[in-house]
């Protein structure tokens, strides 16, 4: 089956940037998808990525796909505080339907 | 903007107990679905449905079941509560078609099994 992999932590200083990196092995997934939970809150979908694009920018959001190797990263520029939260990376699942393949969430934390 | 409504955000219920978790979309999706939430193991799905009476087991249906009477609304049910359900529960809905079938959550719902 599909297996979604990230590193649970990562600490940033406020200002910098931020990488968070993901692995998947279902390489037929049409997308990829990154959301962000904040403490005691539902999924938010920051953004999505088309299986056959490279790099996808939206304001502060860089996301690379590297198809090969099978990695995803996001990427957020100046980092701000309001950025502490967990970040999940998903793909959907080409087995049927709608379903999306959740990875561990990698738990963002924003230093001053 | 699409809602999806989880009734109850926090619950505690005694082992045994049977146990409704409601959830309602406003945007007349066809898949509504039913995750779990776990430190360190992400979500894993429980159950989805894409269709009036419709349901699939997900990865983790032991222990479950759910109801979908009407288009909007999806309720998981515990049939008898155990210590080992106290987790977070999260409600999603998603459209068949539209650019990358994006998927919704609601806030979730807490569920303490004392």
């Amino acid at each position: 089956g599909e297996d979604v992999e990230q590193s649970l932590f990562l600490s940033v200083r406020e200002g910098d940037s931020s990488v968070i990196n993901c692995t998947y092995t279902d390489s037929s997934s049409t997308y990829l998808y990154w959301y962000k939970q904040e403490p005691g809150a539902g999924l938010q979908l920051l953004t999505y990525i088309f299986s056959n694009m490279d790099m996808k920018q939206d304001q502060r959001l860089t996301v690379l796909l590297n198809k090969k190797d099978k990695h995803l990263s996001l990427r957020i520029a100046d980092t701000q505080t309001g950025d502490s939260a967990i970040y999940f990376c998903a793909e959907n699942d080409t087995g049927g339907g709608n379903k999306l393949t959740f990875g561990t969430g990698t738990q963002l934390k924003v230093e001053l | 903007d699409v809602k999806v409504t989880q009734s109850s955000r926090y619950l505690v219920k005694r082992t045994g107990e049977k146990v409704f978790l409601e959830c309602v979309q406003d945007m007349d999706h066809e898949n509504m679905f039913w995750y779990r939430q776990d430190p360190g193991l992400g979500l894993r799905l429980i159950y989805f449905s894409y269709d009036v009476k419709m349901k699939e087991k997900g990865d983790i249906p032991e222990g479950y079941s759910v109801s979908r009477e009407k288009k909007e609304r999806f309720s998981l049910i515990l049939e008898s509560a155990s210590t080992n359900q106290t987790s977070m529960y999260l409600c999603a809905s998603s459209p068949t078609s539209g650019p990358g079938n994006t998927i919704y959550f609601g806030e979730g719902s807490w569920l303490t099994v004392v």
